[in-house]
């Protein structure tokens, strides 16, 4: 199975700060990597998919980056409807496999 | 305007069976693979199964393979999940999704609102 390393687990960051997330795959998976935010309460949603791109409706301070097997979720202007619990996910193989998720607080 | 809603969950005991079910509006349901990922309490998302548009392939992880069956009825726009032999780490929202797949992407654009299963005697 294709390991998905998720950090930081936690984060708290200030109003209009970057924020930074990580996911490390244990092997190469292209493009096949999506980012998902689940605000308190609520499902999940899909924010970035092929790695880089945004999806429909989703603000443009949130972008996707990629280098090598290393997969970057980054909030340029953080926003208090921001916060939640962000996750990745591989879908190169089966199982698909989603990173530990990351908590995002305001400071 | 898409909406995906889950329904069929609930209490059971250990070994018994469940089946769950999303009922699909707004799109062609018929285009699209669906998928299930649960989460358990306080804890993080996990795939369960895939199936695609047409139902004729079927994805699993190991630990619900033999026990959880995917299914659908494109005439009623609705996925299923047939869980059977139901054990307590199987306690969780489960939420139907619909997945868009292409050669290069594959992604979950769509979830539900989740229902919950609860593993107990």
């Amino acid at each position: 199975d294709i390991q998905m390393t998720q950090s930081p687990a936690s984060l708290s960051a200030s109003l209009e700060e970057i924020v930074t997330i990580t996911c490390q795959a244990s092997q190469d998976i292209g493009n096949w990597l999506s980012w998902y935010q689940q605000k308190p309460g609520k499902s999940p949603q899909l924010l970035i998919y092929g790695a880089t791109s945004l999806a429909d409706g989703v603000p443009s301070r949130f972008s996707g980056s990629r280098s090598g097997t290393q997969y970057s979720l980054k909030i340029s202007r953080l926003q208090v409807e921001d916060i939640g619990i962000y996750y990745c996910l591989q879908a190169y193989s089966a199982p698909l496999t989603f990173g530990s998720g990351t908590k995002l607080e305001i400071k | 305007e898409v909406q995906l809603v889950e329904s069929g969950g609930g209490l059971v005991q250990p070994g018994r069976s469940m089946k769950l079910s999303c009922a699909a509006s707004g799109f062609t349901f018929s285009n699209y693979g669906m998928a299930w990922v649960r989460q358990a309490p306080t804890k993080g998302l996990e795939w369960v199964a895939t199936i695609s548009y047409d139902g004729s392939s079927t994805y699993y992880r190991d630990s619900v393979k033999g026990r959880f069956t995917i299914s659908r009825d494109n005439a009623k726009s609705t996925l299923y999940l047939q869980m059977n032999s139901l054990r307590s780490e199987d306690t969780a929202t489960y939420y139907c999704t619909r997945d868009w797949y292409t050669t290069d992407y594959y992604y979950f654009d769509y979830w539900g609102q989740g229902v919950m299963v609860t593993v107990s005697s």
